[in-house]
């Protein structure tokens, strides 16, 4: 069955970095757009970003354009986060999520909390 | 923008519910839906603007085009009771987006 796995999460001070890691299993990995979304605590899902199947692409929310970039591993069906120049609004819970055919996300991890300390 | 009303919505088990998630721009067919219990992840209800996802029960149910859609739950049942999101992506650039969520709570 499909399982993602986020690590990498934890305690940062702000203006430092951190690089999350997901790893994926039971499907088409290198076949399939990944995402990132965030949730801060108590909040609603924050889109983050995506990167296409064969890493050619990707697109950021403009909160997090030019600090964070979304990279991946084919080989071995791993995505990654590099989140550069860390804010305390940058906290929040981080989930990878697999987009479907019809730009939406139907399997998530279970995600990597990430606090952002100032 | 993706707005979903009511931010809250307090009924009893056995009572239908409807959801409501209007767009500021007309989007596309691809709308979804989402619910999340406590401490865990989104779980992916509804795509396409009305198609179930695997495994997800008939009482579940969604409608709409343009720029207003709803998530219609026929009868609650305990577990149902949970925060539900919409999601759309705009045609270019690629960017995604979720609506600020309605809280489905007993009453």
């Amino acid at each position: 069955q499909v399982q993602l796995v986020e690590s990498g999460g934890g305690a940062v001070q702000a203006g430092r970095s951190l690089r999350l890691s997901c790893a994926a299993s039971g499907f088409s990995f290198s076949s399939s757009d990944m995402h990132w979304v965030r949730q801060p605590p108590g909040k609603g899902l924050e889109w983050v970003a995506v990167i296409s199947f064969d890493g050619s692409n990707k697109y950021y929310a403009d909160s997090v354009k030019g600090r964070f970039t979304s990279f991946r591993d084919n080989s071995e069906n791993t995505l990654h986060l590099q989140m550069d120049s860390l804010r305390t609004d940058d906290t929040g819970v981080y989930y990878c999520a697999k987009e479907s055919g019809s730009h939406f996300l139907d399997y998530w991890g279970r995600g990597t909390l990430v606090t952002v300390s100032s | 923008v993706l707005t979903q009303s009511p931010a809250t919505l307090s009924l009893s088990p056995g009572e239908g519910a409807s959801l409501s998630c209007r767009a500021s721009q007309r989007v596309s067919r691809y709308l979804a839906w989402y619910q999340q219990k406590p401490g865990q992840a989104p779980r992916l209800l509804i795509f396409d603007s009305s198609k179930r996802a695997t495994g997800i029960p008939a009482r579940f149910s969604g409608s709409g085009s343009g720029t207003d859609f709803t998530l219609t739950i026929s009868s609650l049942e305990p577990e149902d009771f949970a925060i539900y999101y919409c999601q759309q992506r705009s045609n270019w650039p690629p960017e995604y987006s979720f609506g600020q969520g309605t809280k489905l709570e007993i009453k």
